[in-house]
């Protein structure tokens, strides 16, 4: 079946360490979205990619980092530098990058909670 | 960053019931509209994509419509049932980038 996996799905980290979360698709999709969901919010994006080996930051960038080194993956560390990590991770990803008419497809999640 | 407010916040109704939520986002750079339902533990998964003026969009018992010189959107369920309990997403992508700005959604209870 044709999706996106994240992993893990919960996640603990101690503060002050790095943490990297998963994504992997198998849409053979272009572009790749993070995005992060805190209560009462819409989704923020953090950072997206639009083709292997590019990325641009998003709204929320800072203290996030991501590489795009096979097409079928993006993932995303939460680095110290990120003020407040704890929040819900949602990926994505959709066809065609420059087309937004296509619908966006999405992950389950990472819910990530500093200790 | 672009505003997209959807109201209301919450919403819970009897199961039969019909009900509809709104969308609002910039009317300049208008590009597409996307809603997507949210239902819990699983992914978003999208609804309807719209891109033109007037348009109207139906799945089942859910339909939208589309107004972009004013900038809004209504999302409408029919009857409801108790799946149709979900976080309904509206995602507006202006023309202007590569990227999807998210209403907080409206979440909704089908009370059976």
């Amino acid at each position: 079946d044709g999706g996106i996996t994240q992993s893990p799905k919960y996640l603990f980290r101690k503060e002050g360490q790095n943490v990297t979360l998963s994504c992997e698709q198998n849409l053979n999709h272009d572009a790749m979205y993070w995005y992060r969901q805190d209560p009462g919010q819409g989704l923020r994006l953090i950072y997206y990619s639009q083709i292997v080996n590019d990325f641009q930051k998003g709204d929320i960038a800072e203290g996030y980092s991501v590489s795009r080194e096979k097409k079928e993956s993006f993932p995303l560390t939460v680095t110290s530098a990120q003020k407040n990590p704890t929040a819900f991770y949602l990926c994505a990803s959709s066809l065609r990058p420059r087309g937004m008419m296509a619908e966006a497809f999405f992950g389950q999640g990472t819910r990530l909670t500093v200790v | 960053i672009l505003n997209v407010e959807q109201s209301p916040q919450s919403l819970h109704v009897q199961e039969g019931d019909s009900t509809n939520f709104t969308c609002s986002f910039p009317s300049s750079n208008f590009y597409a509209l996307h809603w997507y339902r949210w239902e819990t533990a699983k992914s978003p998964e999208a609804l309807f994509v719209m891109t033109l003026n007037g348009d109207e969009k139906k799945k089942g018992r859910i339909s939208a419509t589309l107004n972009t010189k004013e900038g809004y959107s209504y999302l409408y369920i029919k009857g409801s049932q108790p799946e149709d309990s979900a976080t309904y997403l509206c995602a507006f992508p202006p023309n202007t980038g590569n990227q999807f700005y998210f209403g907080t959604g409206t979440s909704l209870t089908v009370i059976p």
